[in-house]
This record gives structure tokens, C-alpha cells and sequence, in this order.
């Protein structure tokens, strides 16, 4: 099993300021999803990265996936309350139908109104 | 989108009784599901990849005979923890993923919280 880190585990900033949280491994992985779980809900997908280098974009937050795609980072713009919740990275392992998700340590992000 | 959904959401249970678990999906078919379990503070934890028609895969260090699955149809996929003792009070959560080649996404139900007094 791949053990994905991410940093930092707890984060807790004021409404509007930017952060960055990241997920390193030292294994390759062929692609790499990012999740929100707020408290007592399931994971939400955010996004989906495939290509070493490859940067998209959804509204205010940036995810980036490695060159060697190894790690990934998540950077929030302008954070707001809302952002708030548990941020998890995991790879994807398997075919299609046939996935299987082994989650970071996840990130625990906390915006102050 | 596809929908995942668990009974129940939450479910308080004595000492070494058993609890089961269900998860559905409600509008397609899931040949393979996912059981995860988080403890307060923490990530997901695979546990074990559920199987419709066949025997379920576990990750290590998950006890087979603890944490009964059984996916009994295309929709359906359920959760025994049997002879359950405090240390398995956890946020229990179940996925799914879509049909071959549809999409990347996988679907999660809203968890389950078990406690065990």
C-alpha cells in the first residue's frame, strides 16, 4: 500500500488569505483525484489529475500534479468559509470500474470568518 | 449523478452484539463496491473491496471474520461487525465505482456512524 503524506495535517487561517496544502509519495501513480469531506458526510470529488505538470483550475482553488507525479498540491485563493472541511488526495489504482482509493492523511482545513 | 445511500446513518449498539451495515446503489449498477472506515481526526481507511457474486478482498490487517461482506446484488452491498466491541466505534462510509469506462468519479454514501457502548 502507498503511503501518500499530506501537509500540513491541520490548517486554520482567516477568511481571505491564500494557503497551499500538498501530498508527496515516493511512488508514481498514473493519476490522482483530490476529495472535500465535511464532518459526517462522504468525500465530494473535486478533480481528477493524469498528466505529470498538469494544472487545472476550479473557481478558486488550483491543483497541480507533479512533473515525475509524485505529489500533487491544492492551492485555495482568497479562502472562505465554506472551504472549510478535510482534504483528502488519493491515486487511483486499478481499471476503469474497478478503482480502488487509498486515501492521504488528509489535511484538516479550517477558515476563520 | 449517481447516487450512493447507507442505512443507517447512524446506529448505537451494546458490547458484543452485531450491526449491519447496508450501502445501495440507487441508480446504476456496482459490480465492485468499497468499505472505508475514519476514526474521529483522521482519513479513510480501505477496508475491504466488496464483490457482487464472489468473495470480498480485504486489506491487511482487516479481520475477515469481524467485518462480514456481502454483496448480494448489483445494488446492494452490506456490512456485518460482528461481536462489536468500543474500539469499532467508527464513521463507517461506503463507494462505489462508475461503470467501466463512463468516468473517473466514484461515488461515496453519507457514512455511517457506529457506536458501541
Amino acid at each position: 500500500t502507498q503511503l501518500l503524506e499530506q501537509s500540513p495535517q491541520f490548517l486554520s487561517i482567516q477568511e481571505g488569505e491564500n494557503l497551499t496544502v500538498y501530498c508527496n509519495s515516493s511512488s508514481v501513480f498514473s493519476s490522482l483525484q483530490w476529495y472535500r469531506q465535511e464532518p459526517g458526510e462522504g468525500p465530494v470529488l473535486l478533480v481528477t489529475v493524469v498528466t505529470g505538470g498538469e494544472v487545472k483550475k476550479l473557481k478558486r482553488l488550483t491543483f497541480q500534479f507533479g512533473d515525475a507525479r509524485k505529489d500533487s498540491s491544492l492551492h485555495i485563493t482568497a479562502a472562505q468559509p465554506g472551504d472549510t472541511g478535510l482534504y483528502l488526495c488519493a491515486p487511483r489504482e486499478g481499471d476503469f470500474g474497478n478503482e480502488k482509493l487509498t486515501f492521504g492523511t488528509g489535511t484538516r482545513l479550517t477558515i476563520i470568518p | 449523478g449517481a447516487v450512493v445511500s447507507q442505512h443507517p446513518s447512524w446506529v448505537i449498539c451494546k458490547s458484543g452484539t452485531s450491526v449491519k451495515i447496508e450501502c445501495r446503489s440507487l441508480d446504476f449498477q456496482a459490480t465492485t463496491m468499497f468499505w472505508y472506515r475514519q476514526f474521529p481526526k483522521q482519513s479513510l481507511m480501505l477496508m475491504a473491496t466488496s464483490n457482487e457474486g464472489s468473495k470480498a478482498t480485504y486489506e491487511q490487517g482487516v479481520e475477515k471474520d469481524k467485518f462480514l461482506i456481502n454483496h448480494a446484488s448489483l445494488t446492494l452491498s452490506t456490512l456485518t461487525v460482528t461481536s462489536a466491541h468500543p474500539e469499532d466505534s467508527s464513521f463507517y462510509i461506503c463507494s462505489a465505482p462508475p461503470a467501466a469506462g463512463l468516468s473517473y468519479e466514484q461515488y461515496f454514501g453519507p457514512g455511517t456512524r457506529l457506536t458501541v457502548t
